[in-house]
């Protein structure tokens, strides 16, 4: 059954540290999203790729955010340094080439808290 | 700018009452739609999409949304509520902004009484 992993599934930090959230694409999918929910704000998008390349990362913070994709099989998030308003869940998720987001298939989270 | 609105943060129905998640959208171009479900803990789940078909659209778990473009709104019902529906739902339009982003309502908590 393909689904897309994200690890850590739970992370707690101190403000000021380096958070690395990581992602795994359904095999052969080629574009990835990273979407934040928080209570005030809901569902947001931060960055999307698509083969690998980022199309779009308007909605992240650039002075602390970033998001790459080393290879086809890992995405990363990392914050750096985080504060504790980027407490939230951050979803991971992908799509097959030529659909758009009319097949998106999401990853269970990183439940994120900055202390 | 693509928006939706999601009336009602929180619905409670009781087990086998009808269930009716009202989203109204906003959109320039003919919008492409979508209903989403997040079970706690989980990521979110597609339930339905619209993608100028038919206007009304039949998904999984029994659940279906009219397309209505006179009243701008993509409403998600249910005939008989089941205790496994309880769950927090998201209605989603496709971003004229890239064909490639979704912009979400705030949600809707789905509650189902006994």
């Amino acid at each position: 059954d393909a689904r897309v992993t994200q690890t850590p599934r739970h992370k707690v930090t101190e403000m000021g540290q380096e958070v690395t959230m990581r992602c795994q694409p359904i095999l052969g999918h080629n574009t990835v999203f990273w979407y934040r929910q928080t209570m005030m704000q809901g569902l947001e998008l931060l960055a999307y790729f698509r083969n690998r390349a980022p199309l779009d990362d308007s909605g992240m913070p650039k002075d602390r955010f970033s998001a790459e994709m080393p290879d086809a099989t890992l995405a990363t998030l990392k914050i750096q340094p985080s504060e504790p308003r980027d407490s939230a869940v951050y979803f991971c998720a992908s799509g097959p080439d030529g659909t758009g987001v009319e097949k998106l298939f999401f990853g269970s989270g990183t439940q994120l808290s900055v202390l | 700018a693509q928006s939706v609105t999601q009336l009602g943060s929180h619905v409670s129905v009781s087990e086998g009452a009808l269930v009716l998640l009202r989203c109204n959208y906003s959109s320039s171009v003919p919008p492409y739609l979508f209903w989403y479900v997040q079970y706690p803990n989980q990521g979110l789940q597609l339930l339905l999409k619209y993608t100028s078909a038919a206007t009304l659209v039949k998904g999984i778990n029994g659940f279906e949304a009219e397309f209505k473009k006179s009243e701008t709104s993509f409403h998600l019902t249910k005939p008989s509520a089941h205790m496994s529906d309880a769950a927090e739902y998201f209605c989603a339009v496709r971003s004229i902004q890239g064909a490639q982003k979704l912009v979400f309502g705030q949600g809707t908590r789905l509650t189902i009484n006994p």
